[in-house]
């Protein structure tokens, strides 16, 4: 078993739909959890990032942990054509090597 | 957050030869990596970069192969040695300020022929 577990896609939704994104990972060191979005031949870029289980929200955006189940998500409301990219999850453990474990990443086309 | 440059963002090389990639940083830091990411593959962290100290490579990445420097706290390289077709790929630096936050370049396009 992988220790994270990501959802290639592809994955097409209209314009306006709510988009979620998740993540099932094996290693229950990690402790802190990120998605980054990546356009095409650019470099991935931080979304949001967390410590806890629970939501975090960011405008459009909400991150959710739950530690018991080793299970994240990213939700996007309100879906725009310029949402279109790939999106990671990464995650991290404790201790002094910050070295991230990163899925393979889910390819999302929104389409006007 | 970091701003992260690389140099250069792509190049097309011959087998056999070297490549040296850049990555400068507008602040100091400490930890920094060097990632490769494959189509259709995760990020791979290839070593750490720690100024004043060794790098230190993950399983399957060597020395030899991918020689790093870190000069000072807002630059390093690594060089992509004796190339083959297999080490075509985008290699990535990061930076992480702090635990549980890292930033990435725009990243560096290789393909060896």
């Amino acid at each position: 078993q992988k220790e994270v577990e990501q959802d290639p896609g592809p994955l097409s939704v209209p314009e306006g739909a709510i988009v979620s994104l998740n993540c099932t990972y094996s290693n229950s060191a990690f402790q802190y959890f990120m998605w980054y979005r990546q356009y095409s031949r650019k470099g991935p870029e931080l979304l949001m990032y967390t410590y806890s289980s629970g939501n975090k929200e960011d405008g459009r955006f909400t991150a959710q942990v739950d530690k018991s189940s080793k299970y994240i998500s990213l939700f996007i409301r309100d879906s725009q054509p310029s949402d279109s990219a790939t999106y990671l999850c990464a995650m991290g453990g404790g201790g002094s090597n910050y070295k991230l474990t990163f899925g393979k990443g889910t390819l999302l086309t929104v389409n006007p | 957050s970091a701003v992260i440059s690389q140099k250069p963002s792509r190049d097309i090389c011959q087998r056999g030869t070297s490549l040296t990639i850049q990555c400068q940083v507008d602040s100091q830091v400490t930890m920094m990596f060097w990632y490769r990411q494959q189509p259709g593959q995760s990020l791979t962290l290839i070593a750490t970069a720690n100024q004043g100290s060794e790098a230190t490579y993950e399983s399957g990445f060597v020395i030899d192969k991918f020689p790093i420097s870190r000069p000072n706290l807002t630059f390093s390289t690594l060089t992509v040695s004796n190339m083959s077709p297999e080490d075509s790929s985008i290699y990535l630096c990061s930076v992480s300020p702090q635990e549980g936050s890292q930033y990435f370049g725009p990243g560096t396009r290789l393909l060896v022929l």
